[in-house]
C-alpha cells in the first residue's frame, strides 16, 4: 500500500482482556518497528523486526506483550490480560532497509484504552 | 544514556509570528537528529533531519541546525501559519542503533 496501515484505529478493552493490534507496512519494507506513546509523551521503543526475524524485543514492558511478523510483512502486537497502564497509542513504523537508515514511515497508530 | 529534551508546550503564537522550539540532546557519540510533526488524527511525519554537526535541515519553511557545541537542534520558522498547528517531536538516532529516542513533544497552536 501507499503507507503504513494500522488497525483498529481505536480499541477499548476491559481490564484482563486480550487484544491484538495489526500493522500493514509498506510493501517491500524490510524493517518494522513498534513504539508505545503514552499521553503527553514521546514514543518509546517496543520491538524491531527485520523481515520475519524479531531482532530486538528489549522494549516490551512485560511478558504480557508479544509481537510477531511470521511472513515478513504484516505484524501483530498482542497484549494479554490488559492493564490500565497499557493505555496508550501504539505506533508502527516501517523502513525500506535494515535498521531504519533509510528513514521511517509511521502509521496513524492504534489508541488503546483499558477500562 | 541517550536522551532528548524539548521545551514544554503548548506554544501559542499568532499567525506570521516567528517560531522557535528548543531541543537539546544527550548522547554518547554523534547522533543523527530529527524533527517529526504529528498533525491531529495523523501519523508522525518526518519534517527534517541532520546527520552531522553544522548540517542544516530544512523543509516547508522550517529549519534546524545541528549544533554539537551546544548539543542542540532548535526548530525555527520565520512566519507560521494556522496550518502549522500540530505536535512537534525532536528525536535522535545513533548510527550504531536503529532505535529513535524521542523528546516528549511540543504542542504548537497558531491563532489567526
Amino acid at each position: 500500500g501507499a503507507g503504513v496501515s494500522q488497525s483498529p484505529r481505536y480499541k477499548v478493552a476491559k481490564r484482563g482482556q486480550d487484544v491484538a493490534l495489526r500493522c500493514d507496512p509498506i510493501s517491500g519494507h524490510v524493517s518494522l518497528f513498534w513504539y508505545q506513546q503514552a499521553l503527553g509523551q514521546g514514543p518509546e521503543f517496543l520491538t524491531y523486526f527485520q523481515n520475519e526475524a524479531q531482532l530486538d524485543k528489549s522494549g516490551l514492558p512485560s511478558d504480557r506483550f508479544f509481537a510477531e511478523r511470521p511472513e515478513g510483512s504484516v505484524s501483530t502486537l498482542k497484549i494479554q490480560r490488559t492493564q490500565q497502564e497499557d493505555s496508550a497509542v501504539y505506533l508502527c513504523a516501517s523502513s525500506l532497509g535494515g535498521g531504519g537508515a533509510h528513514g521511517y514511515t509511521f502509521g496513524s497508530g492504534t489508541r488503546l484504552t483499558v477500562v | 544514556g541517550n536522551s532528548v529534551t524539548q521545551m514544554e508546550g503548548p506554544v501559542t503564537l499568532s499567525e506570521e509570528a516567528f517560531l522557535t522550539i528548543n531541543c537539546t540532546y544527550t548522547a554518547t557519540g554523534y547522533p543523527s537528529l530529527f524533527w517529526y510533526v504529528q498533525y491531529p488524527g495523523e501519523g508522525l511525519q518526518l519534517l527534517l533531519k541532520a546527520t552531522k554537526a553544522d548540517d542544516k535541515g530544512s523543509n516547508k519553511g522550517f529549519e534546524a541546525t545541528y549544533r554539537k557545541e551546544t548539543t542542540s537542534f532548535h526548530l525555527e520558522k520565520g512566519s507560521v501559519q494556522v496550518s502549522d498547528s500540530a505536535v512537534y517531536f525532536c528525536a535522535l538516532r545513533m548510527d550504531s542503533n536503529y532505535q529513535l529516542i524521542w523528546g516528549a513533544g511540543t504542542k504548537l497552536i497558531i491563532k489567526p
